[in-house]
Order: C-alpha cells, then structure tokens, then sequence
C-alpha cells in the first residue's frame, strides 16, 4: 500500500501571503498525484490533477509541482475564501489521501 | 447539471447492516469509474472502494474488504454500497463520486455528492 503524508497538518498565515503544503508518497507515484480543498461541512473539491494541472474554474493562485515522491501545493495569495483544509490524493496504486493541511487566517 | 445524491444513511447497532445508494443525473453514468469515499468525525477523507464503469473491476480498502461490497445498475443510474458487520469505527459521512476521467483508469474525483451520515452505536 502506498502511504502518503502531509506538511504541516496546520497552518496560519496573513490575506496575501504565499502558502506551501507538501505532500510525500511512501513511493514512487510519478505525477498520479490530486490535490483537493474542503471546507467545513462541504463535499471535497478537486483543485489540482497530474501533480500540476489545474481544474477548470479554479482560480490561478492555485499550484501544484512534483513527481516521484514529493510533491507542493502552492496559494500565491491566500484569500479568505481559501481558509479549508487540503489533502492529496494518489491514484497510482488505487486511492489513498494524504492525512490533511487546516489553513487558517492569521 | 452533474449531480451525485447519496441516501441510505442512519444509526445502526454494532454487527448490523445497511445499504448506501447514489443516484446520479447529468452525465453518462455508465462511462464512469465509480468511488465511495468516507470521513469519520473530525478526521480525513478516506477512500473506501471503487467500481469500474461496466462493473467487472472493484477495489476495496483494507479496513472494509470483506465486509462492505459495492456495486452499480448502470440502467438506473445509480451505485450502492453494502455495508455488514458494521463496527464503530465505520462511523462517518460517506460520499460517493465520479472519477474524473470518462472511460478511462480511475483517476480521482471531479464530482461529489453531499454525502450520508452513517453512525454505528449501541
């Protein structure tokens, strides 16, 4: 089974600041990576797919790099509406989320 | 518009069962692989299982294989989940959703429904 882990498992930073979550697999995944971003009482929302790509809709603060095991999520700019928690996601060897990142405002 | 609706929910004793339903509309339903996804109280998402769309490949996670089974009637549209020997533990809100790849390997979530609370207590 392929395990996945996230850092931090919290943070809090400032409207505008630039926000970096990483994400290691316990393999190698090549880019068969997603990130998402839930809000509380929400459904999940795919934000990220391939490790880089962006869904459509979502705003271009959004980012995402990596291959192999490590991975990054990037917010440019955070925004309040961006105040979720984040995980990612494998798909290489069937499903496993990463543990989570809370993102608040400072 | 794309929709997933989950039903099928509610409070169950330890050992019981119940059946998950997802009734989907939108979209071809049949050209999908299918995913039940869960989280418990206060925790992460966790990946439960997945369908392919004609329903010949399914996966389990390791913490329900042999107790939950799911399954799919692409002539309604709709996927299910069957959950027996239910233990505290499955306690959780359980959403299914659509792989974001039409006919192709599963790939992740694009659509999601709102989930079903499930709660296993005595």
């Amino acid at each position: 089974d392929i395990q996945m882990t996230q850092s931090p498992s919290s943070l809090s930073a400032s409207v505008g600041d630039r926000v970096t979550i990483t994400c290691q697999a316990s393999q190698d995944i090549s880019n068969y990576l997603n990130w998402y971003q839930q809000k509380p009482g929400k459904a999940p929302k795919l934000l990220i797919y391939d490790a880089s790509n962006l869904e459509t809709g979502v705003p271009s603060r959004f980012s995402g790099s990596g291959s192999g095991t490590d991975f990054t999520f990037t917010i440019s700019s955070l925004q309040p509406e961006d105040i979720a928690t984040y995980y990612c996601q494998q798909y290489d060897n069937q499903f496993t989320f990463g543990p989570g990142t809370k993102v608040d405002i400072k | 518009q794309v929709q997933l609706v989950e039903s099928g929910g509610g409070l169950v004793k330890p050992g019981g069962s119940l059946r998950l339903s997802c009734a989907a509309s939108g979209f071809t339903f049949s050209d999908y692989y299918m995913s039940w996804i869960r989280q418990a109280p206060g925790k992460g998402l966790e990946w439960v299982s997945y369908i392919s769309s004609s329903g010949s490949t399914i996966y389990y996670a390791d913490s329900v294989k042999g107790r939950f089974t799911i399954s799919r009637d692409n002539a309604k549209n709709s996927l299910y989940l069957q959950m027996n020997s239910l233990r505290a533990e499955d306690t959780a809100v359980y959403y299914c959703a659509r792989d974001r790849l039409r006919r192709g390997s599963p790939r992740g979530m694009d659509v999601w429904g709102q989930g079903t609370t499930v709660t296993v207590s005595s």
